[in-house]
């Protein structure tokens, strides 16, 4: 079955710094790779996904995920912070041969400190 | 630009009574999903929902719970009779179409079992 691990429950950076908010997977087969983002009381964002081609994404806000096939790595970066990047995240992985087969990771709070 | 919405916003309820979480999709999609967020956990997925059945379940939606699409627009989540581990945060999500790759998510429900 395929999963998605957040190593990190919190990640603390300070404004202007760059951030990267880790996330590893399993499956077999090639994956469908998400971020979302959870603000206080929100529901979640699409932030990014990898489906195929360049490894490196870049989605809203100014972040960007790099695909790391040997790694099974799908980090989440953005070079400098702003303190209203302060929120959840969380990393998803979908079957893409099925829709419904969309698992979350655990998330990684993320807080950025003027 | 359209969003999925949902309501309450917050529900508490009372152990063993029953709950109906209500959401509406984006106007022109076809597939349904409840997702269930218990407070500092993982997010987790509860049923899709397709052509006005149930397409797939986890192990998580029991007898307990059921969906419908009552009219064109809203698609409700009911717990026949909550549980003190009900309590948790419920997002709806939607997609045009099983070609889609991303959900688009709802704001959630808080639901609140006392």
């Amino acid at each position: 079955a395929q999963s998605v691990a957040q190593p990190e429950d919190q990640v603390n950076v300070a404004e202007g710094n760059p951030l990267t908010v880790k996330c590893t997977y399993s499956v077999s087969g090639n994956p469908y790779l998400f971020w979302y983002v959870q603000y206080p009381n929100r529901g979640l964002q699409f932030l990014l996904k990898y489906i195929t081609g360049d490894n490196l994404v870049k989605g809203s806000y100014g972040f960007e995920a790099e695909f790391n096939k040997s790694q099974t790595s799908f980090h989440l970066k953005k070079p400098s912070a702003l303190v209203s990047d302060s929120a959840l995240y969380f990393c998803a992985v979908r079957d893409p041969l099925n829709n419904n087969d969309m698992r979350f990771g655990a998330g990684t709070r993320l807080t950025v400190k003027p | 630009e359209p969003e999925v919405t949902q309501t309450p916003s917050h529900q508490v309820t009372q152990m063993g009574q029953e709950v109906i979480l209500r959401c509406v999709p984006i106007s022109n999609h076809l597939y349904f999903y409840w997702y269930r967020q218990i407070l500092g956990q993982k997010v987790e997925f509860l049923v899709s929902f397709y052509n006005n059945e149930i397409s797939e379940k986890s192990e998580i939606f029991d007898d307990q719970f059921s969906v419908e699409r009552p009219d064109g627009s809203n698609f409700t989540l009911k717990i026949r009779s909550t549980k003190l581990e009900d309590s948790a945060m419920y997002f709806c999500a939607s997609i045009p179409s099983k070609y889609t790759d991303t959900q688009y998510f709802g704001p959630g429900t808080r639901l609140t079992v006392l």
